[in-house]
């Protein structure tokens, strides 16, 4: 059975930082590319990051960049966001999920096939 | 960024209904669109992905279609448990964007 536990949200201060954990289970995690995913309260889905099997590749949002880092432990079978200069506009439901690569007629492609139960982050003073 | 444009933005059909969801890409994306359904207070699962591949253990009712830019989502007969948001999203280059959902109601 797939599972995706996030922990680590909170409240938090403009400006401050919080790391989020994700610890995985059921699935070869040391092969699976892993992404973060935000909702913002009564908003719709916003990709912000992902990470290679071997951490070689990282990807980010714009909306992120410079201010969030991705990371993994392959042998812990989890992923993390670390979360720096943190702002209002950063309140959301923060999942992580995996990211899940295939062919499809030849053609290869992805999507986000598992998904955790979410982890809340408020920035506010 | 390829924007994604999902219509309606809500909808309520009856109980054994059909029902259809659009999404619209700015750009060609070829088949690489996906669909998720989120129920209220959910995370979102996975139901559809290359536009038309069920993903494992999604019901039968649940069909999808397109290519290029212009794609559908389709229920064929319509379940109470339906309800919820539903979320188109590409897959064609990073970032990897969503529509903006469409709301389904149960009348």
């Amino acid at each position: 059975q797939v599972q995706l536990v996030e922990s680590g949200g909170g409240l938090v201060k403009p400006g401050g930082s919080l790391r989020l954990s994700c610890a995985t289970s059921g699935f070869t995690f040391s092969d699976s590319y892993m992404s973060w995913i935000r909702q913002a309260p009564g908003k719709g889905l916003e990709w912000i990051s992902y990470i290679g099997p071997s951490s070689t590749y990282t990807n980010y949002a714009d909306s992120v960049k410079g201010r969030f880092t991705i990371s993994r432990d392959n042998p812990k079978n989890s992923v993390y966001l670390q979360m720096d200069s943190l702002r209002a506009e950063d309140t959301a439901i923060y999942y992580c999920v995996r990211d899940h690569y295939y062919y499809v007629s030849g053609s290869p492609g992805n999507h986000f096939d598992y998904w955790g139960q979410g982890t809340l982050v408020t920035v506010s003073s | 960024d390829i924007q994604l444009t999902q219509s309606p933005s809500s909808l309520s059909a009856s109980v054994g209904g059909r029902v259809t969801f659009t999404c619209r890409a700015s750009q060609n994306i070829g088949r690489n669109l996906n669909w998720y359904q989120q129920k209220p207070g959910k995370a979102p699962n996975a139901l559809i992905y290359a536009a038309s591949n069920l993903q494992s253990g999604v019901p039968s009712r649940f069909s999808g279609s397109g290519s290029g830019t212009d794609f559908t989502l389709t229920i064929s007969s319509l379940q109470p448990d339906d309800l919820a948001t539903y979320y188109c999203q590409q897959s064609f280059t990073s970032p990897k964007t969503f529509g903006q959902g469409t709301k389904l109601q149960i009348k």
